[in-house]
């Protein structure tokens, strides 16, 4: 079955650079969360889209931009980067937000470092 | 507010012992999922279990299982004879407001041969 793809599985930065990263999410799958998980850290969310709309914000820096196209594949921006950037980054989609349909499945991460 | 606390930071056993990873949980939904994921050492999130809040069945998976107690708001996931493969760590996650996943800080544990 397919699931959740994420590029690039590993990216190289240098402080203050920018990068981009993108989650396909299964087919038919509507919505997309971008998680953050620092080195020894738990997951954190940063933001989800439903339908192409920001449907949910937590702790993402205002460094941060992502959305959601047409086709449901996500993209999170990341500016003016800083070391503490440097981290695993899951995205997770599932199909429709009500809590008897919401299964998230996960990607593989990218891991993000920042030199 | 919504929190989800592992208590147990690592956990270090030998082969073929049992061992318990404790998550307990605060919500003020009447309505939750709960969930395990499993992170190896190569990163990815392996889902495991997820268990709603009017389920409080017990579920056993081959090795695995867990127990669910609403009156304690625990969520304890249960390894019967432990194997080297089972080294991880492993987070329980609450569903939370918007549907995002609220984790705990994780366990983990070391199987030894």
């Amino acid at each position: 079955a397919a699931g959740v793809i994420q590029s690039p599985r590993h990216l190289i930065k240098e402080k203050r650079e920018t990068a981009t990263l993108k989650c396909y999410p299964i087919p038919r799958h509507d919505t997309v969360y971008w998680y953050q998980q620092g080195p020894g850290q738990d997951p954190q969310f940063l933001i989800s889209f439903y339908e192409k709309m920001q449907s949910d914000k937590g702790s993402i820096p205002d460094r941060f931009s992502a959305q959601q196209f047409s086709d449901y594949h996500s993209e999170l921006n990341m500016s003016s980067l800083e070391l503490g950037d440097s981290a695993l980054y899951f995205c997770a989609s599932s199909l429709g937000r009500g809590a008897v349909s919401n299964e998230q499945f996960f990607g593989p991460g990218t891991r993000l470092t920042v030199l | 507010a919504q929190k989800v606390t592992q208590a147990q930071t690592e956990i270090s056993v030998v082969e073929k012992e049992d061992v318990t990873l404790d998550c307990v949980y605060e919500t003020r939904d009447t309505t939750y999922y709960l969930f395990w994921y499993k992170q190896p050492p190569s990163g990815e999130l392996v889902f495991l279990i997820r268990r709603n809040s009017f389920d409080e069945q017990n579920e056993i998976s081959g090795r695995y299982s867990w127990n669910f107690q609403k009156s304690t708001s625990s969520f304890n996931f249960t390894i019967t004879a432990s194997q080297v493969v089972d080294s991880a760590v492993y987070f329980c996650a609450l569903e939370g407001q918007g549907f995002s996943f609220i984790f705990g800080k994780g366990t983990r544990l070391l199987v030894k041969p």
